[in-house]
Parts: C-alpha cells; sequence; structure tokens
C-alpha cells in the first residue's frame, strides 16, 4: 500500500534558525499534498499545501518545495519561534476519495 | 468561523459497551472524513463520506465500527463491543471537495476514546 515516511523522527532547533522537514512518498500517482501541525491534544492544523503541477509554494515563514522525479518533499519554516513545536505530517492525498496517508510524523523542538 | 466539531472530547467506557462519537463538520463541507489516532502515531484512515453516501469505508477495523451521515452533515461513528485495542484518539475532518480539485481537509479535536 501507499507509505509515508520521515527522515527524521525528531528535530530539535535553535529559535530563531531555519528549520528543514522532510517528508518522502511512496505513490508516484500522488498530486496533492498537504503539511499538517499537530500540537499536543488539539487536531492536526493545516499549515500549506501544495499540487503536482508546481514544485515550490510559500506562506507566511513557511516554504514547501517537491520534488516528484525522486518522491520528497519539504517543509521549511523561516525563524523558527517556539510555538512552532509541535509534530508535523506531510500527507499524500490519495486517488478521488481524498483521503490522507499519514506517516510518523517528525517532532520539531524549538531551543530557546 | 466555526471548524470541526466533535463529542465527546473524551469518552471512558468499560470494554464490551458500545460508543457513539459525534462530528460536526464546517457548514458547507461536503466531503467528511474519520481517522484513528494511537499513541504516537500517525492518523489512519477509516472511512469517507461525499454527502450522506460513504464511497470508501476501506478503513474500518472491523464489522464492529460502523458511521453514518444524515442531511449532508452532522456524523456518528458507532463502536460495537468495544475492545482495548479500540483506544485511540478519534478524528474527523472536513473538505469543501474531494475529487480531481482535491481541497485542503480541516480536522477537529478529536474525541479521545479510553477503553478500561
Amino acid at each position: 500500500g501507499e507509505s509515508v515516511g520521515l527522515h527524521l523522527p525528531t528535530l530539535s532547533v535553535q529559535e530563531g534558525d531555519n528549520s528543514i522537514i522532510n517528508c518522502a512518498y511512496s505513490n508516484s500517482a500522488s498530486d496533492y499534498f498537504i503539511w499538517y501541525k499537530q500540537e499536543s491534544g488539539k487536531g492536526p492544523q493545516f499549515i500549506i499545501d501544495i499540487r503536482s503541477n508546481m514544485d515550490k509554494r510559500q506562506g507566511q515563514r513557511v516554504t514547501v518545495l517537491l520534488n516528484k522525479t525522486v518522491k520528497h518533499l519539504s517543509l521549511q519554516i523561516a525563524a523558527t519561534q517556539p510555538g512552532d513545536s509541535a509534530v508535523y505530517f506531510c500527507a499524500p492525498v490519495s486517488g478521488n476519495t481524498g483521503k490522507l496517508i499519514f506517516g510518523q510524523g517528525t517532532t520539531l523542538q524549538v531551543k530557546p | 468561523g466555526a471548524g470541526v466539531s466533535q463529542s465527546p472530547s473524551n469518552k471512558v467506557t468499560e470494554k464490551g459497551k458500545d460508543v457513539e462519537l459525534r462530528c460536526d463538520p464546517i457548514s458547507g463541507h461536503t466531503a467528511l472524513y474519520w481517522y484513528r489516532q494511537s499513541l504516537g502515531q500517525g492518523l489512519e484512515f477509516l472511512i469517507y463520506f461525499q454527502g450522506n453516501s460513504a464511497p470508501d469505508k476501506s478503513g474500518l477495523p472491523s464489522d464492529r465500527f460502523s458511521a453514518e451521515r444524515t442531511g449532508g452533515s452532522v456524523s456518528t461513528l458507532t463502536i460495537q463491543r468495544t475492545q482495548q485495542e479500540d483506544s485511540a484518539v478519534y478524528l474527523c475532518a472536513s473538505s469543501s471537495e474531494a475529487g480531481p480539485n482535491n481541497q485542503p481537509q480541516h480536522f477537529g479535536d478529536g474525541t479521545r476514546l479510553s477503553i478500561l
């Protein structure tokens, strides 16, 4: 079946530094990808999405890069803040049902 | 505006009892999803609704699990004869469109289910 893997289960960065969270997916037919942030006790919160006809998309302090050739995404967070501490998931969307395929997430820890 | 609302936020019940979990999606969202998240894990898809019909039930783990959606809005997930392995956070999400033009899913904060 489809799978999603994140390269590091935990990423620790200094406040103010940039963070890069990586994600690999297995299904070359995936054409839509969403990044979510999940804080303890909360549901996943939408951060940014990207479709397969793009290779880069920018939001507020976040950039997502998509490399379809190697089936890899990254989420870059600029000037990381303590409030960015959370678990981050990339989720390819599967087929026409729109269901999300989640991996285990990367925990981002921001040190003051 | 109002997001996805789930109730109860916490549920503790004894093994063998039935439980019913409720989801109120964002108004106007036609697509509704249920996921399950076990401790420290990613989310596991359970079922997808488009309007009142469920074209994808492939994630329901057993016939003890069922879900319905009425009026194209509220959905309930029912677990019969609960087992300890059913303990998890059950998350609901909705989106304005699923299909060739998939739109982002927005999640509620889940129901934390504990089976004693």
